[in-house]
């Protein structure tokens, strides 16, 4: 079964440096997200991508942040500048389809764990 | 804007009974999708079942349904014959016509056996 990956499954780094979190989303998908839970709280949405550029992101996705499909596989978020408080999981999610094509549900990646320290 | 609310921090059932989740949202979309996840301890979400808003029938899978109430904006799951494998915790999500997904903050299952 398809599924969707991220890459690591935990990084620890030092604040203030950059990180970049990786995800291969399921082939034939369209429609990429990353999506943020800091321990004990709920999933955020950070930002959606198609069609190589962003459709939408949360008032959280600040100039810290960015995205990118560098090759025809791999969508990564990059943080500039870490801060204490980007400790969280981070989801990449990918789907089909969106608008009135809603035919599938989005499928989440296993989350890639960030300690920030 | 979309809210979903979970308004059961924690919940807690014995195992083989049955449990039921609520979950209410608000929308002034027509098209949208409502989705169950259960995130367990190892933290990935898995999707546990999907209702699309345009179906009056309720979706079911397996041990898991749902009562889907659209004019009350309601949204529960009914989890039958609850299992120990069954605690997690659950969110209940909205998908808007954009693609995004909007979650609740969540309900912590536990199962007692």
């Amino acid at each position: 079964e398809p599924e969707v990956t991220q890459t690591p499954s935990h990084q620890v780094t030092q604040m203030g440096q950059e990180v970049i979190l990786r995800c291969v989303p399921i082939s034939n998908h369209l429609y990429f997200y990353w999506y943020r839970q800091i321990l004990g709280q709920k999933v955020e949405f950070l930002v959606s991508f198609y069609n190589n550029e962003i459709s939408e992101k949360s008032e959280i996705f600040d100039d810290q942040f960015s995205v990118e499909r560098p090759d025809g596989s791999n969508f990564t978020l990059k943080i500039r500048s870490t801060k204490l408080e980007d400790s969280a999981m981070y989801f990449c999610a990918s789907t089909v389809s969106r608008g009135r094509r809603l035919n599938t549900e989005a499928f989440f990646g296993q989350g890639t764990r960030l300690t920030v320290v | 804007a979309q809210t979903v609310t979970q308004s059961q921090p924690e919940m807690s059932v014995q195992e083989a009974e049955t449990v039921t989740l609520s979950c209410t949202y608000d929308t002034s979309e027509s098209d949208y999708y409502l989705f169950w996840y259960k995130q367990p301890p190892s933290r990935q979400m898995i999707l546990v079942i999907r209702q699309e808003a345009y179906k009056q029938q309720n979706a079911t899978e397996n041990r898991f349904s749902v009562n889907f109430q659209k004019a009350a904006k309601s949204f529960s799951l009914k989890i039958s014959d609850s299992q120990l494998g069954d605690a997690a915790m659950y969110f209940c999500a909205y998908r808007s016509a954009m693609g995004k997904i909007i979650f609740g903050k969540g309900t912590r299952l536990h199962i007692l056996p």
